[in-house]
């Protein structure tokens, strides 16, 4: 079956050191995103790519990138990580907007 | 630009009554609209969408919504609850350009 998976589930990082988030999916999508999950925000974009190559910034985009070389992945890295961005981070994936997303199960992050 | 509105951070319901949970939407055109519900420690499940057609529209696991235009709302009902519901609910428009805006979810609190 198809899915879209996350690695890792939990990580704990310092201060300051870069962070990749890897994000995998074998729906063949086009479009995958990244969001940010916190208490009394919801979820908020951050990085969103429509295939290979293309990559666009959502609204919570400093600190953050993505790459998208294949159309399987779309690893999002913190340049250098913050407490601020101590968080639960889900990656999805869409073939188009009128069959919504389908996500992954999630990273939870941690800066110390 | 879309966004979206749970006005109910948290919704306590006795199991076998009947639930409403109300989100009130602002997007310019035609509105992709979603439910979605999370389990904790999990990601984020569809349980219905709506983008033409019938406004009242159902979903799984009993679920429905009904699309209202005139008041901007799309509120996701159960006529009877049960404890397996508890969960965090979201609320989201998407749009053509495929990214969907989520509201800050509801919490669903289920009581014997």
């Amino acid at each position: 079956d198809a899915e879209i998976t996350q690695s890792p589930r939990h990580k704990i990082t310092e201060t300051g050191r870069q962070v990749t988030l890897a994000c995998h999916q074998t729906w063949n999508h086009n479009n995958m995103f990244w969001y940010r999950q916190d208490l009394g925000h919801g979820l908020r974009l951050i990085h969103y790519s429509y295939g290979v190559q293309d990559t666009n910034k959502g609204e919570v985009s400093d600190g953050y990138s993505v790459s998208r070389s294949n159309t399987e992945d779309l690893p999002l890295t913190l340049e250098s990580a913050a407490s601020s961005q101590t968080s639960v981070y889900f990656c999805a994936s869409s073939e188009a907007v009128n069959y919504g997303y389908t996500f992954g199960s999630g990273t939870r992050l941690t800066v110390v | 630009a879309q966004s979206v509105t749970q006005p109910d951070i948290h919704i306590t319901v006795s199991e076998g009554a009947s639930l409403e949970l109300r989100c009130n939407y602002s997007y310019g055109a035609t509105p992709y609209l979603f439910w979605y519900v999370q389990s904790p420690g999990q990601g984020l499940q569809l349980l219905l969408k709506y983008f033409s057609g019938d406004t009242l529209v159902q979903g799984i696991k009993g679920f429905e919504a009904e699309f209202k235009r005139s008041q901007s709302s799309f509120n996701l009902r159960k006529p009877s609850v049960h404890w397996s519901d508890a969960a965090e609910y979201f609320c989201a428009v998407g749009s053509n350009d495929y990214k969907l805006s989520f509201g800050a979810g509801t919490t669903v609190t289920v009581r014997a």
